[in-house]
C-alpha cells in the first residue's frame, strides 16, 4: 500500500527556472494539499483542493500554481523559482467526504528543492 | 483565527523516564486536535487525534495525550520513554468548519540512553 506518492524526493533549480513537483494517492481521498515545510516554522498550507476539479488558496499560495487532475493526482507548479521557495515540500491527502469527518491526513515523504 | 502553539523548541528526557509535549491551541468552535510525528527525511505520520468524548486519548507506539478544554491544552505523553522517540513532533489544530489544519511550529523530543 504506497499511500501518497511524491516526485522528484530532490531537485535543485537555477532561480527563474519552472518545475511542476507531482504527487499521488491511492485512498481515494477527496481531498488534498500542499505544503511547505521550512526550520522553525513548522508545515504551512499553499494550496487545497476539496474536490477533483476544485482548489483553493491556503496560507502561503504565492508563486505557485495547482492542478487537480484527477481524484488521485495533486500537482504543484513553480512558474518562475526564486530562492525563498527553497523549502521542503509535502503532499497530504484525507478522507472529507460527510459522515468521515476528524479523518487525519496522510502525508508523503516529502520534495526537498533547493534554488540557487 | 485558528492558531497552535507548541512552547518548546526541545525536550530533552532520559530513556525510562516519562515524557511531555506540550501544545495549545485556539480555535472557534469545538476543536479537532491532532498529533503527528515525523523522522529524518520523511512526512509526518499520525499519532492520535481527540474529536469528542474522553478526554484521554491513546494512539500509536504508546503515545497518549489529554485534551483539557478549560485550559485550551492537548498535551503529548508517554510513560516510559524510549531512545527510538526521538523525532519531531507536531500538534495541530482543525475547527468544526473547515477541512485545512494549522501545525504548531515543532518540538524536536530527544530521548537520552
Amino acid at each position: 500500500n504506497a499511500g501518497v506518492t511524491q516526485t522528484p524526493k530532490f531537485q535543485v533549480l537555477k532561480t527563474g527556472q519552472s518545475m511542476t513537483l507531482q504527487c499521488a494517492q491511492d485512498m481515494n481521498h477527496n481531498s488534498m494539499y500542499w505544503y511547505r515545510q521550512d526550520p522553525g516554522m513548522g508545515l504551512r498550507l499553499i494550496y487545497y483542493s476539496a474536490s477533483e476539479g476544485t482548489t483553493d488558496k491556503g496560507e502561503v499560495p504565492n508563486g505557485y500554481n495547482v492542478s487537480r487532475l484527477n481524484k488521485r493526482e495533486f500537482s504543484l507548479r513553480l512558474e518562475s523559482a526564486a530562492p525563498s521557495q527553497t523549502s521542503v515540500y509535502f503532499c497530504a491527502s484525507s478522507a472529507t467526504q460527510t459522515g468521515r469527518r476528524g479523518q487525519p491526513q496522510h502525508f508523503g515523504d516529502g520534495t526537498r528543492l533547493s534554488i540557487l | 483565527a485558528q492558531s497552535v502553539a507548541q512552547p518548546e523548541d526541545q525536550v530533552n528526557v532520559a530513556e525510562g523516564n516519562p515524557l511531555t509535549v506540550k501544545c495549545t491551541y485556539s480555535v472557534s468552535g469545538n476543536p479537532y486536535l491532532f498529533w503527528y510525528v515525523q523522522y529524518p527525511n520523511r512526512g509526518l505520520q499520525f499519532l492520535l487525534k481527540y474529536i469528542t468524548g474522553d478526554n484521554l486519548v491513546k494512539g500509536s507506539y504508546g503515545f497518549e495525550a489529554e485534551f483539557n478544554k478549560s485550559q485550551t491544552s492537548f498535551h503529548l505523553k508517554k510513560p516510559s520513554a524510549l531512545v527510538s522517540d526521538s523525532a519531531l513532533y507536531f500538534c495541530a489544530v482543525r475547527g468544526a468548519n473547515t477541512d485545512k489544519l494549522i501545525f504548531g511550529t515543532g518540538t524536536r523530543l530527544q530521548v537520552f540512553p
